[in-house]
């Protein structure tokens, strides 16, 4: 249990086009999911927390205009790179948080995340 | 602020040796730590936690105990396999899953056949 998944594993694009994400959690429930940005050889950087029906909140430093994140049911958030460039290539990796009753309510599960390639 | 500070890796040891890695946190309260693991190309996966004052978590061999008077929570593994290289990343959280996640800066792991 507790399988987090997101779609697509890798992606090439222009720059200039968007690029949509999705995070699904697939066999329960999550009130709160998280967006991390990972650059090669580097830890995971906070970009946002999504609550289910309510607006995300971003970190510092984070355009909220350039990143959208729409977290519209119980599994699924996304994460839209909004007129990608090069320097927006990157790891994104989402976690989910689970709701009681489901996994353990302490651990949040990971995605395995997405390769971004803005050419 | 909350913190959590790993050793620098990489740590490079052969087939069969014992491994540590060291975690220190900073921290208000009582956290719940985490190690992290992730291997080459995927993302992560939690590979062992512990929620209060000497707690041990273990999987796969790993183990790491919950040390408030040291605020520690290093990694150790008796002997380590070619299959355990990865980067491992220790993390604290409040104790909740709607938590943000601070991690450290992760280590690097080689092991050597």
């Amino acid at each position: 249990g507790a399988v987090v998944s997101q779609h697509p594993s890798w992606v090439i694009c222009k720059s200039g086009t968007s690029v949509k994400i999705e995070c699904r959690s697939l066999d329960f429930q999550a009130t709160t999911m998280f967006w991390y940005r990972q650059f090669p050889k580097q830890s995971l950087m906070l970009m946002a927390t999504s609550n289910e029906g309510s607006k995300a909140t971003y970190e510092q430093g984070v355009e909220k205009d350039k990143f959208l994140i729409n977290h519209a049911s119980l599994t699924l958030s996304t994460l839209t790179v909004t007129s990608a460039h090069p320097e927006d290539s990157s790891f994104y990796i989402c976690s989910a948080g689970g709701l009681a009753g489901g996994p353990s309510t302490d651990t949040q599960y990971f995605g395995p995340g997405t390769r971004l390639t803005v050419l | 602020g909350n913190s959590v500070t790993q050793m620098e890796g990489p740590v490079t040891l052969s087939e069969e040796a014992f491994l540590t890695i060291n975690c220190t946190y900073t921290a208000t309260g009582y956290p719940s730590l985490f190690w992290y693991v992730q291997y080459p190309g995927e993302g992560l996966q939690l590979l062992l936690k512990a929620t209060k004052a000497d707690d041990k978590g273990s999987n796969k061999g790993f183990e790491a105990t919950y040390r408030k008077e040291t605020t520690s929570f290093h990694l150790e593994k008796g002997s380590v396999q070619v299959s355990d290289s990865a980067v491992y990343f220790c993390a604290l959280s409040r104790s909740s899953s709607a938590s943000k996640i601070i991690f450290g800066s992760g280590t690097r792991l080689s092991i050597r056949p």
